[in-house]
């Protein structure tokens, strides 16, 4: 089965500062997708950025990227130029790719909560 | 986008009774639902994987007859508590996607408050 794990459970940063939240992952699929999901306050999951596992190209999407390092198995977050809304748990999952014929569940890490210092 | 309205978004009931939360695809049609649990400051646990027109398929150690889960149309899934005791409550969250293996979107979830 497979497993994700964030060693973090807070991180801080300052306004306008850069984070990196980390999360590895233990699995023996070679095709798989990685997500990071944003949770506010108001409770909504918010797909922050998504990583295909045949892809070597780190994903980015404005101030957030990723440091996929495959061998490893981790996949970390970091957001730039923090801002007060991005406070909020930020969650790492796994997910099987079609491929594999596995299931479509969503593995979830722990979590890290990220609070934004003005 | 992919719009998943949940409802109700909050509820309080006594212990015993029953209680139905929808799941809703507003703007696509969803073959398959999924209900999540999640404790407070804890991660999301897959509760079951609804897909429209079959049986869920429940996750080891959830109880099938206690969370009834039935998803009748293609932009509709409903979770069903059963005889409700304090320990069920929790954040109930569905997410739905298309087509197999496309990206979870996920509702506002349903806080479960028994008495």
């Amino acid at each position: 089965a497979q497993t994700v794990t964030q060693s973090q459970p807070e991180m801080s940063v300052q306004e306008a500062e850069t984070v990196t939240l980390s999360c590895t992952y233990d699995t023996s699929e070679s095709d798989y997708y990685l997500f990071w999901y944003k949770q506010p306050p108001s409770r909504q999951m918010i797909l922050v950025i998504r990583q295909e596992a045949y892809k070597q190209q780190n994903a980015t999407e404005n101030r957030f990227s990723v440091n996929f390092q495959k061998a490893a198995k981790s996949f970390s977050l970091k957001i730039s130029d923090s801002q007060l809304g991005d406070a909020a748990m930020y969650f790492c999952a796994y997910r099987s790719a079609a491929s594999q014929g596995g299931s479509e569940k969503l593995v979830f890490g722990k979590g890290t909560k990220l609070t934004v210092n003005p | 986008g992919a719009v998943v309205s949940q409802h109700p978004s909050w509820v309080i009931c006594k212990s015993g009774t029953s209680v139905k939360i929808e799941c809703r695809s507003l703007d696509f049609q969803a073959t398959t639902m999924f209900w999540y649990r999640q404790f407070p400051k804890q991660s999301l646990m897959l509760m079951a994987t609804s897909n429209e027109g079959s049986k869920a398929t429940y996750e080891q150690g959830v109880e099938k007859d206690k969370f009834l889960i039935n998803h009748a149309s293609l932009t509709l899934s409903t979770l069903t508590v059963t005889s409700a005791h304090p320990e069920d409550s929790s954040f109930y969250i569905c997410s739905a996607r298309r087509t197999f293996g496309q990206p979870q979107h996920f509702g506002d979830g349903t806080r479960l408050s028994i008495l």
